[in-house]
């Protein structure tokens, strides 16, 4: 099984500001997909990226796949309250279907 | 499409009870997975099939874990004898194909082992 390592693991920062969290491994994946999980709830995926140097925007979220496909981060630009919740990277491994995820990073935005 | 249907939502059981939980997979998808989530671990994966056959089931603690998967809408993941340490939220997620790993989880199930 490839290892997925996320930082940091939690994260509590003020409303407006700006925070980035990583997911690096040292192994190759297909794709590499970002997850928000909610209290009580299962995680909902927001992106999948699968190629290397990829960036793709969803509002004020940017998430970008390393040229090697090996790692991948996640930025939020002016955070909100509504942004609070359980990130989790996973990456599809390249022997198979299997989906690998991180520990994820526990985001908390204080109004 | 009601997504993945998870039951029940929390099951408090005793030691050594037989203890089984229910997944309905998006109907049309052909992947099911499912998965334990702890703080101590994360989301780990315990087993997963394909066209209702398991195809990895290297993550599946020990024996007292089995799943099956009968039908295309509907799977069991049961544990027996139940342990505290099995305690944690179970997951069940599908997907549509296997070239297209992006999942759909329920709601999970809250096992709580006392």
């Amino acid at each position: 099984t490839q290892l997925l390592e996320q930082s940091p693991q939690f994260l509590s920062i003020q409303e407006g500001e700006n925070l980035t969290v990583y997911c690096n491994s040292s192994s190759v994946f297909s794709s590499l997909q970002w997850y928000r999980q909610e209290p009580g709830e299962g995680p909902v995926l927001l992106v999948t990226v699968v190629t290397g140097g990829e960036v793709k925007k969803l509002k004020r979220l940017t998430f970008q796949f390393g040229d090697a496909r090996k790692d991948s981060s996640l930025h939020i630009t002016a955070a909100q309250p509504g942004d609070t919740g359980l990130y989790l990277c996973a990456g599809e491994e390249t022997s198979g279907s299997r989906l690998t995820f991180g520990e994820g990073t526990q985001l908390t935005v204080n109004p | 499409d009601a997504g993945v249907i998870q039951s029940p939502r929390h099951e408090v059981t005793e030691m050594g009870q037989e203890v089984t939980l229910r997944c309905k997979p998006i109907s049309g998808h052909n992947s099911l997975f499912w998965y334990r989530q702890t703080m101590m671990r994360g989301l780990e994966l315990l087993i997963y099939f394909n066209n209702n056959v398991p195809i990895d089931d290297s993550g599946m603690p020990e024996d007292r874990f089995s799943a099956k998967m009968p039908n295309a809408s509907f799977s069991t993941l049961k544990i027996q004898p139940s342990e505290p340490r099995d305690s944690a939220v179970y997951f069940c997620a599908s997907i549509r194909d296997l070239s297209n790993t992006e999942a759909f989880f329920g709601q999970g199930t809250r096992l709580t082992v006392v």
